[in-house]
């Protein structure tokens, strides 16, 4: 069985440009959250998606959004790009909410903000 | 708030055991976890132990946790140069209630010499 897919697993962009990233999760997974690592502030929650409904939000600035669609996939977009959004992108994907549902993660995408 | 804290690294020989240790700080998380990032790749769930549990095994790992100190540790038994890793302990948040997000440590760095 396919594990979770993001796409691309590389990028590169410059400051003040808009990005989007791909995620497709495991087949009849239907929670997808997004997280940001970074060397300075390690693993930190972006969103989680389910049903297509955003159901919890971190504390990130606005210039960073998502959605899933009803298959389940999901894209994160982040506008106005700045330096310090250069990290690896994580997705998770799991069979439903709850904590007794293991996550789990794609290969990331790692951007690069110059 | 709440807060994940582990030591950064870790040295051992091949064939001795390695004993990751990790605080928390949410007495409400029902389960911990900890996973595994290779260099490159996204992270692997190696196990959970549930709050109401002292101890898990599985294989070549146990989980030791000591609800009243939030003291969890990740114990790998005959450790090889294949488990050289960054190791997370994770919690869920309690936002959103059991449903919140994985709050994770920044990490423990397993080097394992020959």
């Amino acid at each position: 069985k396919a594990g979770v897919t993001q796409t691309p697993r590389y990028l590169i962009k410059t400051r003040g440009q808009q990005v989007t990233l791909s995620c497709s999760p495991i087949s009849g997974h239907r929670s997808v959250s997004w997280y940001q690592q970074t060397p300075g502030q390690g693993l930190q929650f972006l969103f989680e998606y389910f049903s297509e409904t955003q159901r919890n939000k971190g504390n990130f600035p606005g210039r960073f959004s998502g959605r899933q669609f009803s298959n389940s996939r999901s894209e994160m977009n982040v506008s106005t790009l700045e330096l310090g959004d250069s990290a690896l992108y994580l997705c998770a994907s799991s069979l439903a909410r709850g904590e007794h549902y293991g996550y789990t993660f794609g290969s990331g995408t790692r951007l690069t903000v110059v | 708030g709440e807060d994940v804290e582990q030591s950064l690294f870790l040295s051992v020989r091949e064939g001795d055991s390695s004993v990751i240790n990790c605080t928390y700080t949410d007495s409400s998380s029902t389960y911990l976890y900890w996973y595994k990032q290779e260099p490159g790749a996204g992270l692997q769930l190696l196990t959970y132990i549930f709050s109401n549990m002292d101890m898990k095994q599985d294989q070549r790992l146990t989980v030791l946790l000591n609800k009243k100190d939030k003291h969890l540790s990740l114990r790998i038994a005959d450790t090889q140069t294949g488990d050289s890793a960054i190791y997370f302990c994770a919690e869920r948040s309690g936002y959103g209630g059991s449903q919140g997000n994985l709050i994770f440590g920044k990490g423990t760095k397993l080097s394992v010499k020959p």
